[in-house]
């Protein structure tokens, strides 16, 4: 059964047009993160939840923004996409210290 | 902060060999240490990991060794299969927060 679930598995947009992304969790793990995984790349975490406290990467561009309005969900919003953002999503959680992270499955965003 | 290095980029194994994947890291403080196995369209999943008070743990035909002395640590997969193909990443969770991965190691078994 999966565990981190996210929708849709593929979203297409256009430049520049604003995009959801969504990742819900059946595991009560209150982290989760938001991971970007180019082709061939390991995965390069954006930001992550630690309960309600948003912690942001540095180098995580201002385009990129995220909401978590309970412990379940968690939606990352890209508000203006570029081509260059085109790239599977991953979203993970864990509980909190040295544990596992657990994946979904990603969302393949493709930009027109 | 924390860098890890992963090698080798590709390996090519007959099915029933072993295969062998080498993470080198940087941090003396990180404390844990998952490797995950990411197939074609999905997410990565977490197939052994181990924590820094630990030398050596197995499953099954996964194990994974750990030098801290030396800041590294190893994946072996015996008996391999053709499912066995996939891209393997190693990480290591450094004094803050954060996983840092490896670059990878795309496994390919020959049946």
């Amino acid at each position: 059964d999966a565990m981190v679930i996210q929708n849709p598995r593929y979203q297409v947009t256009q430049f520049g047009k604003p995009v959801t992304l969504s990742c819900s969790q059946t595991l009560n793990h209150n982290v989760m993160y938001w991971y970007q995984q180019k082709s061939s790349q390991a995965p390069k975490l954006l930001f992550h939840y630690y309960d309600k406290d948003f912690n942001n990467e540095a180098d995580t561009p201002d385009n990129f923004q995220s909401r978590r309005p309970n412990t379940s969900f968690c939606f990352l919003d890209i508000r203006s996409p570029g081509l260059g953002d085109a790239a599977m999503y991953l979203c993970a959680t864990s509980r909190e210290g040295p544990q596992p992270q657990h994946f979904g499955d990603g969302t393949r965003l493709s930009i027109l | 902060g924390e860098n890890v290095e992963q090698h080798p980029s590709t390996l090519s194994v007959q099915e029933g060999d072993s295969a062998v994947i080498k993470c080198t890291y940087s941090d003396s403080a990180s404390n844990y240490f998952p490797w995950y196995k990411q197939e074609l369209g999905k997410g990565p999943q977490l197939i052994i990991d181990i924590r820094s008070n630990v030398g050596e743990k197995k499953d099954q035909r996964i194990a994974v060794t750990l030098n801290k002395t030396a800041k590294h640590f190893s994946l072996h997969i015996t008996e391999t299969q053709p499912e066995d193909s996939a891209v393997y990443f190693c990480a290591a969770r450094d004094s803050s927060y954060k996983l840092i991965f490896g670059s990878g190691t795309r496994l390919l078994v020959r049946p």
